[in-house]
């Protein structure tokens, strides 16, 4: 079975400072890992996706992630805070079989102070 | 050209009552997923079509939730007898097929009285 936990249900950051929000996975397969980025009313946004091509993935709006198979994890950063960063972040796995559902993590909410 | 829709975008009914949520998907995605998303938590799966069919609904909570998509593009969601822990988010996604992207709808919240 799969499952993704994330640490911190509630992150808050300084405008300019490093983001840093943190997701581990548990899997029996190689997994295909996701971020996803909720603003207030809105769908869920893809952010970035790892689906074991290179470990450090490029996203949107500047957030990447490393996937660290020892440590079983695909924490989400971003150098620099903006204020439009405000949102709420999910992390999720998926197995790439034939369903491909995604297993969700409970999501962090991140506030950015000016 | 447009993205995932879903109608409609609030639903407030009263317990017992039967209740129907739509979703519109990308044009030629082929695959189309149903999530629900309680207060606080991250969304959670539901059921999967891949075309016209099924192909995967153990996460249906029970059976007065199902889920239809005759003509392998618009699907509906139904629940029967709604209880007041039905009360959610109901999120519809889609995507090209096995492996694909999942692109969402901005879901439909639905509250039980």
């Amino acid at each position: 079975a799969q499952s993704v936990t994330q640490l911190g249900s509630h992150v808050s950051v300084s405008e300019g400072a490093l983001v840093l929000l943190r997701c581990n996975y548990s899997s029996s397969v190689p997994p295909y890992l996701f971020w996803y980025v909720q603003y207030p009313n809105q769908g869920l946004q893809l952010l970035l996706k790892y689906t074991s091509a290179a470990t450090l993935v490029k996203g949107i709006n500047g957030f990447e992630a490393e996937f660290k198979k020892s440590e079983t994890s695909f924490h989400l950063t971003k150098p620099s805070a903006h204020m439009s960063d405000a949102a709420e972040y999910f992390c999720a796995v998926s197995d790439g079989g034939a369903t491909n559902k995604l297993i969700f993590g409970t999501g962090t909410l991140l506030a950015v102070q000016p | 050209g447009a993205g995932v829709s879903q109608t409609p975008s609030n639903k407030v009914t009263e317990k017992g009552k039967y209740v129907e949520l739509r979703c519109d998907p990308i044009s030629g995605h082929t695959a189309l997923y149903w999530y629900r998303q309680s207060l606080g938590q991250g969304p959670e799966f539901l059921i999967y079509f891949q075309g016209t069919g099924a192909a995967d609904d153990s996460g249906l909570p029970n059976d007065r939730f199902f889920a239809v998509r005759p003509e392998g593009s618009v699907s509906t969601l139904k629940i029967q007898r709604t209880e007041r822990g039905d009360s959610a988010v109901y999120l519809c996604a889609s995507s090209t097929g096995q492996g694909g992207v999942q692109f969402f709808g901005p879901g439909t919240r639905l509250t039980v009285l």
